[in-house]
């Protein structure tokens, strides 16, 4: 089985931009999770998809926001980027019950200039 | 909100010394998982523990699950290079949540 892709691998912007990030779960998983991993704040929930929905959300500003697809990939959107969002975003997927454990993604280094 | 801290946040032994992190959190969790990332990589789940008082071994590794189901830790006896990474415990609050909460992390470097 393919593990979990992310695209891009590596990103560069500038204030005030944005961007969106994708991440394809393993084959047969509804369930995407995005987190935040910066040294200073570690790695932080933002959001949760299970089938279509956000099913969980985690204490981040409006500017992030996420959606899924009905082939269960996923994409998160951050709006006027701060230099505060320089971080690595992972995703992990996995089947969407209580108590599955997840698959992370390699990631997608984004820094912001 | 739930905090989930982890003790220490770097460790340095030599090889073939054993190390231990705890995980505490600030609130009841329903289960918590443990999470291994190597410099540079990805984290990359390790073991799930759901029972209080659980304790599961992966050959060199150790993991408890606390009494009150609010702490846990993982022991590696007898260090090798490859243990290398940061260890994450994670879990959720026991309302069932699919939101997961990391732990801060520890760092360990193994000396040979």
């Amino acid at each position: 089985k393919a593990g979990v892709t992310q695209t891009p691998r590596y990103l560069i912007k500038t204030r005030g931009q944005q961007v969106t990030l994708s991440c394809s779960p393993i084959s047969g998983h509804r369930s995407v999770s995005w987190y935040q991993q910066t040294p200073g704040q570690g790695l932080q929930f933002l959001f949760e998809y299970f089938s279509e929905t956000q099913r969980n959300k985690g204490n981040f500003p409006g500017r992030f926001s996420g959606r899924q697809f009905s082939n269960s990939r996923s994409e998160m959107n951050v709006s006027t980027l701060e230099l505060g969002d320089s971080a690595l975003y992972l995703c992990a997927s996995s089947p969407g019950q209580l108590y599955n454990e997840q698959f992370f993604g390699p990631g997608t280094r984004l820094t912001v200039l | 909100g739930q905090q989930v801290m982890q003790i220490p946040q770097y460790q340095h032994v030599q090889e073939g010394e054993d190390f231990t992190t705890y995980c505490n959190s600030s609130t009841t969790l329903s289960n918590i998982q443990w999470y291994k990332q190597r410099p540079g990589g990805h984290p990359v789940f390790l073991i799930q523990l759901v029972k209080s008082g659980e304790v599961k071994k992966q050959k060199r590794l150790t993991f408890q699950f606390g009494e009150a189901k609010k702490n846990s830790s993982l022991h590696i006896t007898a260090t090798q290079t490859t243990d290398v990474g940061t260890y994450f415990c994670a879990g959720p609050p026991t309302s069932g949540t699919y939101k997961y909460i990391f732990g801060t992390g520890t760092r360990l470097k193994v000396l040979a």
